[in-house]
């Protein structure tokens, strides 16, 4: 039973141009939304999070878009470089289920220069 | 401020041995939780532990178990190896318990092969 899914195992794209990361889900008890980046031999790092009560949070770069009647929500990267090719997973958690967090498979971004 | 460190970083066992995997959390945190990656997937929830208490268990049988320290460092121990335990395991920091606001500091993991 995949809660969250990331359904694109990979994406390519050109230095410059938007990335745009997909996950869906489909447990609608979910409250809150993260985004992890991970490099080979390292751990995931947080990247942006977004509570289930809004619908957009952007840092900087980076913009998270929740769309809860379709249980979807996504990642864009804009402008992406070539730094940010890692794989990015998508994790949701319920304030009840406190500090357990349910990972998608992860996409897998490379961005050429 | 030191990060999240684990120790071993590779290791190799056989079927049915045991295996003591170890974590040093970042500085301040009291709460520690464990994921298993497997190949191609994203990390799974084993447990959590709140201030040496366990604070939560995902859908893992009773031969993973863990502890945390009175300095919040934890141990994941697995008991009677099976071959599909064969993954990465990874070991998170947080501070503030059971707060799903709290992001989540990880290690590097550690690679358990079983032969």
């Amino acid at each position: 039973d995949q809660q969250v899914k990331q359904n694109s195992p990979s994406l390519s794209v050109q230095e410059g141009r938007i990335s745009i990361l997909n996950c869906d889900y489909t447990n609608s008890m979910f409250d809150y939304f993260l985004w992890y980046k991970k490099y080979p031999a390292e751990g995931p790092t947080f990247l942006i999070s977004i509570s289930s009560i809004k619908d957009k949070n952007e840092d900087g770069r980076f913009t998270v878009f929740l769309n809860k009647s379709a249980k979807h929500l996504s990642l864009h990267i804009v402008p992406s470089q070539p730094g940010d090719s890692a794989v990015y997973f998508c994790a949701a958690a319920s304030y009840n289920q406190g500090g357990k967090l349910i990972f998608g498979q992860g996409t897998e971004l490379s961005v050429k220069p | 401020e030191t990060g999240v460190t684990q120790s071993p970083t590779h290791l190799i066992k056989t079927r049915g041995q045991q295996v003591t995997l170890r974590c040093s959390s970042q500085s301040g945190h009291n709460t520690v939780s464990w994921y298993q990656q497997a190949l191609g997937q994203g990390p799974q929830f084993i447990f959590q532990y709140y201030r040496e208490e366990e604070n939560g268990r995902g859908n893992f049988p009773p031969r993973f178990s863990g502890l945390q320290f009175p300095n919040y460092s934890s141990e994941l121990n697995v008991n009677a190896l099976e071959l599909d335990d064969s993954a990465l395991y990874l070991c998170a920091s947080s501070l503030g318990g059971a707060s799903t606001n709290e992001k989540l500091f990880f290690g590097s993991g550690t690679q358990l092969s079983v032969l």
